[in-house]
């Protein structure tokens, strides 16, 4: 039940896109299609952007796109807004009911 | 409006105990895996617990196994995480999360989350 690794931080400006990285392992994120994303704001809730690796729940904005290949899944934002401005975490089904979580990574928009 | 409303946190002693609450409504808790989550002040977002829709399985993170306890009551739609012998590091907000319905992993719905503190 170890962490998946993600970056600390990614920055972009307006418009721009960035990707981040979510690592896992054979037993989580390259076995399951069960990846999730959530932003997270200062003192709020996460909220879900990406479900089974790849789809956008109703209201979330087409920018914001996931995927995988192998052990490491994605989550890129394109047309950077200063909205996006965040933390964000991806979450893997680990078999047996269990999940775990990324270490997190800071998104600055520049 | 579909919700979920934490309570029961608080300030607590190493080796206390205390028993987390979450309330739903807006949608029928009956049908869905609940689970709870937490996040040390300034740390990332940790799965901790989460149990079936009728309360026969349940599944832990392994630094809380034999010391926490997942459990619902359908009939008041409310989820519960009791905790036993509780340390430092078991401080943080804890978050009840709805698992959505289907052949499907993920958290859709939250709480706002509930402070626990503990510390002597």
């Amino acid at each position: 039940q170890s962490a998946l690794t993600q970056p600390r931080s990614v920055s972009g400006s307006p418009g721009q896109s960035v990707t981040i990285s979510c690592a896992g392992t054979s037993s989580d994120v390259g076995t399951y299609n069960f990846v999730s994303w959530y932003q997270q704001n200062p003192g709020k809730a996460p909220k879900v952007m990406i479900y089974d690796v790849s789809k956008r729940p109703s209201g979330v904005p087409d920018r914001f796109s996931g995927s995988k290949s192998g052990n490491t899944a994605s989550l890129t934002i394109s047309g950077l807004r200063a909205e996006d401005e965040a933390d964000y975490y991806c979450c893997s089904y680990a078999g047996t009911y269990t999940y775990v979580f990324g270490t997190g990574t800071k998104v600055t928009v520049l | 409006e579909v919700q979920l409303v934490e309570s029961g946190g608080g300030l607590v002693q190493p080796g206390g105990s205390l028993r987390l609450s979450c309330a739903a409504s807006g949608f029928s808790f009956s049908i869905y895996w609940m689970s709870w989550v937490r996040q040390a002040p300034g740390k990332g977002l940790e799965w901790v617990a989460n149990i079936k829709q009728d309360g026969r399985e349940t599944s832990y993170v392994d630094s809380v196994k034999g010391r926490f306890t997942i459990s619902r009551d359908n009939s008041k739609n409310s989820l519960y995480l009791q905790m036993h012998s509780l340390r430092g590091e078991d401080t943080g907000v804890y978050y009840c999360a709805r698992d959505p319905v289907g052949a499907t992993w993920y958290f859709d719905i939250w709480g706002r989350g509930a402070l626990v503190t503990v510390s002597s």
